[in-house]
C-alpha cells in the first residue's frame, strides 16, 4: 500500500500568486481530510471529505482558501492569491469506512510564500 | 465542543528509562482518543487509541496509554524509552456521540520527546 501521496513536497512561491496542493487518499478510504500545521498554530483542520463530498470546511480560513473533490482518489487544495501567512506545511489524511478507524496521514507539503 | 491539552511542551527521558507524555481533553460526549507520533519531516503516524474496553490500550513500538475517565486523561507510557523514540508525539480526540458522519478530530499541541543516551 503506497499510503496517502501528496504533490509537491515542497512549494515556493511569490505572494499573489495560485498555489495548488495535491493528495491522493488510500484506496477505499471514504473520507479525507486537509490540515495545516505552524509553530503558532499547531495542527488545524481545514476542511474534510465524505464520499467525495465536503462535510466541514468551518476551518478554511478565507475565501482566498478552497478545495475540490472531483473523485475517490484526487482532491486538491488551492490558495489564490496566496499570502507569506500561508507559509506551513498541509498535510492531507484519509480514513476507511468505519466508525472507529482511524486517520492516515501523508508526507505534508511544505509550502513557502515569499 | 472538544479540546486537548499538554501540558508539556518537552519531555526529556534518559534511554532505558520510563516516559510518560501527558494528555487530558474535554469533550461533551463519549470520548475517542488517538495518539499520533511525527518524525522531523514526516506526516503524523498513528499509535493508538481507546474507544471502549480496557482503560490500557497497546500499541505500537511498544506504547501505551491508559484512560482515565474521572480525570478526563490519556497519557502515554512506555517502560523503556529509546533513543528512536525521540519525537513530537500529538493527542488527538473526537467526541463518539457526534452525528452521523461527523470525524473531526481535535489535536493537541504537541509534546517533543527527548531520549537521551
Amino acid at each position: 500500500d503506497a499510503g496517502v501521496i501528496q504533490s509537491p513536497r515542497h512549494e515556493v512561491t511569490e505572494m499573489g500568486q495560485e498555489v495548488t496542493l495535491r493528495c491522493k487518499p488510500i484506496s477505499g478510504h471514504d473520507y479525507l481530510f486537509w490540515y495545516r500545521q505552524t509553530m503558532m498554530r499547531g495542527l488545524e483542520l481545514l476542511i474534510y471529505f465524505n464520499n467525495n463530498v465536503p462535510i466541514d470546511d468551518s476551518g478554511m480560513p478565507e475565501d482566498r482558501f478552497s478545495a475540490k473533490m472531483p473523485n475517490a482518489s484526487f482532491s486538491t487544495l488551492k490558495i489564490q492569491p496566496s499570502e507569506p501567512r500561508d507559509s506551513a506545511v498541509y498535510f492531507c489524511a484519509s480514513k476507511s469506512p468505519g466508525t472507529y478507524n482511524e486517520q492516515f496521514f501523508g508526507p505534508g507539503t511544505r509550502l513557502t510564500v515569499l | 465542543a472538544q479540546s486537548v491539552a499538554q501540558p508539556e511542551d518537552q519531555v526529556n527521558v534518559a534511554e532505558g528509562n520510563p516516559l510518560t507524555v501527558k494528555c487530558t481533553y474535554s469533550v461533551s460526549g463519549n470520548p475517542y482518543l488517538f495518539w499520533y507520533v511525527q518524525y522531523p519531516n514526516r506526516g503524523l503516524q498513528f499509535l493508538l487509541k481507546y474507544i471502549t474496553g480496557d482503560n490500557l490500550v497497546k500499541g505500537s513500538y511498544g506504547f501505551e496509554a491508559e484512560f482515565n475517565k474521572s480525570q478526563t486523561s490519556f497519557h502515554l507510557k512506555k517502560p523503556s524509552a529509546l533513543v528512536s523514540d525521540s519525537a513530537l508525539y500529538f493527542c488527538a480526540v473526537r467526541d463518539g456521540d457526534s452525528g452521523a458522519g461527523s470525524y473531526q478530530l481535535t489535536f493537541g499541541k504537541g509534546t517533543k520527546l527527548s531520549v537521551i543516551p
